[in-house]
């Protein structure tokens, strides 16, 4: 069945650039997801590309597809340790029936 | 910015009670959804709805879970009998159109139920 994956962890200093990996196995997905999980919080949607598209950017955040190898990436720039959080890839085919990652928890160092 | 809602945030429950998990969708939002996600594991679809009817659901939505829209602004999850592997956050989630529209539109969720049962 198809199935998404991603590290489960990731530490950066504050200003650095962090990058945040997921693989998905669907070749019908129709769109990705990032999405955002504060402590206690909900899914917050941050960003989505569509399958046909190579990259998008949205103020600091930089989605890129390589859909050949079925891999998404998230590139927050400057990140900040508000940005500490878990950050969900999701990948949605024909129905909205979206499959998530297990999320990656990225630390920001002071 | 419109959000989804969700009552209570925590809700504990002793097994084989029934229990409802509310949610108030976006108002001009046409499908709801509701994912579950037990502790350490992946967020899981389990059902969607739209026109008050169930458009697809997964095999964990078994016959002691029902969905329903009682009024305009309320969107529900009953689990019937509550077991204690239904222990989990519950998230709600509304999207302005459904997955096959000429656009797409993203599924917006809310802060979750945690649901307890002991």
């Amino acid at each position: 069945g198809e199935d998404v994956e991603q590290s489960l962890f990731l530490s950066v200093r504050e200003g650095d650039s962090s990058v945040i990996n997921c693989t998905y196995t669907d070749s019908s997905s129709t769109y990705l997801y990032w999405y955002k999980q504060e402590p206690g919080a909900g899914l917050q949607l941050l960003t989505y590309i569509f399958s046909n598209m190579d990259m998008k950017q949205d103020q600091r955040l930089t989605v890129l597809l390589n859909k050949k190898d079925k891999h998404l990436s998230l590139r927050i720039a400057d990140t900040q340790t508000g940005d500490s959080a878990i950050y969900f890839c999701a990948e949605g085919g024909a129905t909205n029936k979206l499959i998530f990652g297990t999320g990656t928890l990225l630390a920001v160092q002071p | 910015e419109p959000e989804v809602t969700q009552t209570p945030s925590h809700q504990v429950t002793q097994m084989g009670q029934e229990v409802i998990l509310r949610c108030v969708p976006i108002s001009n939002h046409l499908y709801f959804y509701w994912y579950r996600q037990i502790l350490g594991q992946k967020v899981e679809f389990l059902v969607s709805f739209y026109n008050n009817e169930i458009s697809e659901k997964s095999e964990i939505f078994d016959d002691q879970f029902s969905v329903e829209r009682p009024d305009g602004s309320n969107f529900t999850l009953k689990i019937r009998s509550t077991k204690l592997e239904d222990s989990a956050m519950y998230f709600c989630a509304s999207s302005e159109v459904g997955p096959r529209s000429s656009y797409n539109s993203p599924l917006h969720f809310g802060n979750g139920t945690r649901l307890t049962v002991t």
